[in-house]
């Protein structure tokens, strides 16, 4: 199966500053899938992008699509305390493998 | 709710007993995937169906671990003879194709 790999494993930022992660994979993909998990939960979707180069927006969250098909990022503007979490990228099709995560810490 | 359903949330049981989880997921959605996650770790792919077809299996998926999904719509996981490395959260998900919703899965811990 493809492999994906995300950066920075982890990131500890100050509340309002601004956050981007990434994510890469060795395969081509139709759709790329960005998640958050917080402790003792399932991850939840945040969002999905369909088309390469594509620029998604979701509140304070932008995702896009590498025009290679093989990445993405996400960005989180002015983050607040509860955007704490596992931010994970999946990508479809096939068996819809994850990367290792992202780990935001915000100090308010 | 109609949400990706996961029965039980917790589970412990003794080494060398089987269990059987169960993901009911979203109606209508065609795609099914379980996953195993340990602490600190990503979700590890286990296997996914397509309708009741499983379309693939990790190779993580000892001859102890094995899924079902008659007639295509909820799931079963079963592991059998379970180890102390078996603890670990077990989530489901369900897709119509273009994206994918978890339940919330269930943590099993063996002792």
């Amino acid at each position: 199966g493809q492999q994906l790999n995300q950066s920075p494993q982890s990131m500890f930022i100050q509340e309002g500053e601004d956050v981007s992660m990434n994510c890469t994979s060795s395969s081509i993909f139709n759709t790329w899938l960005w998640y958050k998990q917080e402790p003792g939960e399932g991850p939840v979707l945040l969002i999905a992008l369909y088309k390469a180069g594509e620029l998604t927006s979701n509140g304070r969250l932008t995702a896009q699509f590498g025009i290679t098909r093989k990445d993405s990022f996400l960005n989180i503007s002015a983050s607040i305390p509860s955007d704490v979490g596992i931010y994970f990228c999946a990508g479809l099709p096939g068996d819809m493998r994850f990367g290792a995560g992202t780990r935001l810490t915000v100090k308010p | 709710d109609t949400g990706v359903s996961q029965d039980p949330r917790h589970k412990i049981t003794k080494r060398g007993q089987n269990v059987t989880f169960r993901c009911d997921p979203i109606s209508e959605h065609n795609r099914l995937y379980w996953y195993r996650q340990t602490l600190g770790q990503g979700p590890e792919f286990l296997t996914y169906f397509q309708n009741e077809a499983q379309l693939e299996k990790s190779r993580l998926l000892s001859d102890r671990f094995s899924a079902e999904r008659p007639k295509g719509s909820f799931s079963t996981l079963e592991i059998q003879r379970t180890e102390q490395g078996d603890s670990a959260m077990y989530l489901c998900a369900s897709s119509p194709g273009f994206e994918a919703f978890f339940g919330q899965g269930t943590r099993l811990t063996v002792v």
